[in-house]
């Protein structure tokens, strides 16, 4: 079945960019989107179609994915985004849909 | 408001069955595909099973296939997770979503509920 490689954690102090991998076989051909998920709630989507913003989603956050890397990028982190962030594609072959394990942002 | 809410979960006995619920308001609820998805706690999320928009296309997780059962009501607004020969590692708080775009399967999870807990535990 299709893997996604997540860091388990990323550290930035705030107003710098943070910047979060996801790996995966090919991953460039696959539209991947990102969920942040705060402590006891629910996850949130911020980036989907690897680079587009739903509504009310802030400028800050952004998405490449190229070849085998997809990347969140958080420019002018705040205190309050500091959540873990999960990468999702569908993985067609296998009719199943996939979660990287998950990245820890802190905020120093 | 656009929402969804989770309900039926609770502490269950290795063995045993539960049906998880999944109430939506605030959109045209037969228009859109819904997923069920787990986070065992400390844990990351785990997909678990998705209905289509017609309830023609169910597909399930490795882990729970032959044991859960999705369905839906389009009625009552309705999506069930029925869930049956439980098990420990089945323990987790269980998500219900919506995807993105209308009459699609395969887009991101737009709107989640609040979950809710499913302990297995002798």
């Amino acid at each position: 079945s299709y893997v996604l490689t997540q860091p388990p954690s990323v550290s930035v102090a705030p107003g710098q960019t943070a910047s979060i991998s996801c790996g995966g076989n090919n991953i460039g051909r696959k539209s991947v989107h990102w969920y942040q998920q705060r402590p006891g709630q629910a996850p949130v989507l911020v980036v989907c179609d690897d680079t587009d913003r739903p509504s009310g989603i802030p400028e800050r956050f952004s998405g490449s994915n190229f070849k085998n890397t997809a990347t969140l990028i958080i420019s002018r982190v705040e205190v309050g985004d500091e959540a873990d962030y999960y990468c999702q594609v569908w993985d067609g072959p296998s009719a199943h849909w996939v979660f990287g394990g998950g990245t820890k942002l802190t905020v120093l | 408001q656009v929402q969804l809410a989770e309900s039926g979960g609770g502490v269950v006995q290795p063995g045993r069955s539960l049906r998880l619920s999944c109430a939506a308001s605030g959109f045209t609820f037969s228009a859109y595909a819904f997923h069920w998805l787990r986070q065992a706690p400390g844990r990351g999320l785990e997909w678990v099973a998705v209905i289509s928009y017609d309830g023609t296309e169910l597909h399930y997780a490795d882990s729970v296939k032959g044991r859960f059962t999705f369905s839906r009501d389009n009625s009552k607004k309705t999506l069930y997770l029925q869930m049956n020969n439980l098990g420990i590692a089945d323990t987790a708080v269980y998500y219900c979503a919506r995807v993105r775009i209308d009459e699609s399967t395969y887009d991101a999870f737009d709107v989640w509920g609040q979950g809710t807990m499913v302990t297995v535990s002798s």
